[in-house]
């Protein structure tokens, strides 16, 4: 079965300084990975997603990832942060191209002025 | 498109009342998945529909929770008795079809029970 690990629950940091939102997943099959945005009170909004093909990828609103199979990775980056990035993300994957996620639990991203 | 549609946003609600949920997805998808988030157990799925059809209903909590997809505009999640460990926000999602790569999600409902 598969399951998501999202090592940090909380990542403090200042506007315009860049970040890493950790993900790592098990399973024994491929996947598909995926990094979610929830801003208060809305519902969850796709950042960006990994099929195949190239282990980077970009999303919107200048956040990319990078999928990393040895280390069973896909960790979110953004090289410059905005008071408005402020929001919980969640990472997701899905097994054998049959798309039913599993999320994990969340990291609370709070940019600071 | 207006996205996927859910009602109420907000219902407080009595121990041991019925609760009805309610979700309209968006026009032309074909899978319908309803999650719980709470802060103790993050996104959990209950249960996910594809052309109105229950697929996998494992993640229901118990029998007190029922769900209904009578046509492929609509669909309800129930939950009778309610009791407060039920409180919660429940998020109802839709995409094109199973395969699809991406899950639309609405505003949700946030339940308190009391």
């Amino acid at each position: 079965a598969q399951s998501v690990t999202q090592l940090d629950s909380q990542v403090p940091v200042f506007e315009e300084a860049p970040v890493e939102l950790r993900c790592n997943y098990s399973s024994s099959v491929s996947v598909y990975l995926f990094w979610y945005v929830q801003y208060p009170n809305q519902g969850l909004q796709l950042l960006l997603k990994y099929l195949s093909g190239s282990t980077l990828v970009k999303g919107i609103n200048g956040f990319e990832a990078e999928f990393n199979k040895s280390q069973t990775s896909f960790h979110l980056r953004k090289p410059s942060v905005h008071i408005s990035d402020t929001a919980e993300y969640f990472c997701a994957v899905s097994e054998g191209g049959s798309y039913i996620p599993t999320f994990g639990r969340g990291t609370s991203l709070i940019v600071h002025p | 498109d207006a996205g996927v549609i859910q009602s109420p946003r907000h219902e407080v609600t009595e121990m041991g009342q019925e609760v009805t949920l309610r979700c309209k997805p968006i026009s032309g998808h074909n899978s319908l998945f309803w999650y719980r988030q709470t802060m103790m157990r993050g996104l959990e799925l209950l249960i996910y529909f594809n052309n109105n059809v229950p697929i996998d209903d494992s993640g229901m909590p118990e029998d007190r929770f029922s769900a209904k997809m009578p046509n492929a505009s609509f669909s309800t999640l129930k939950i009778q008795p309610s009791e407060p460990r039920d409180s919660a926000v429940y998020f109802c999602a839709s995409s094109p079809n199973v395969l699809n790569t991406e899950a639309f999600f609405g505003q949700g409902t946030r339940l308190t029970v009391v």
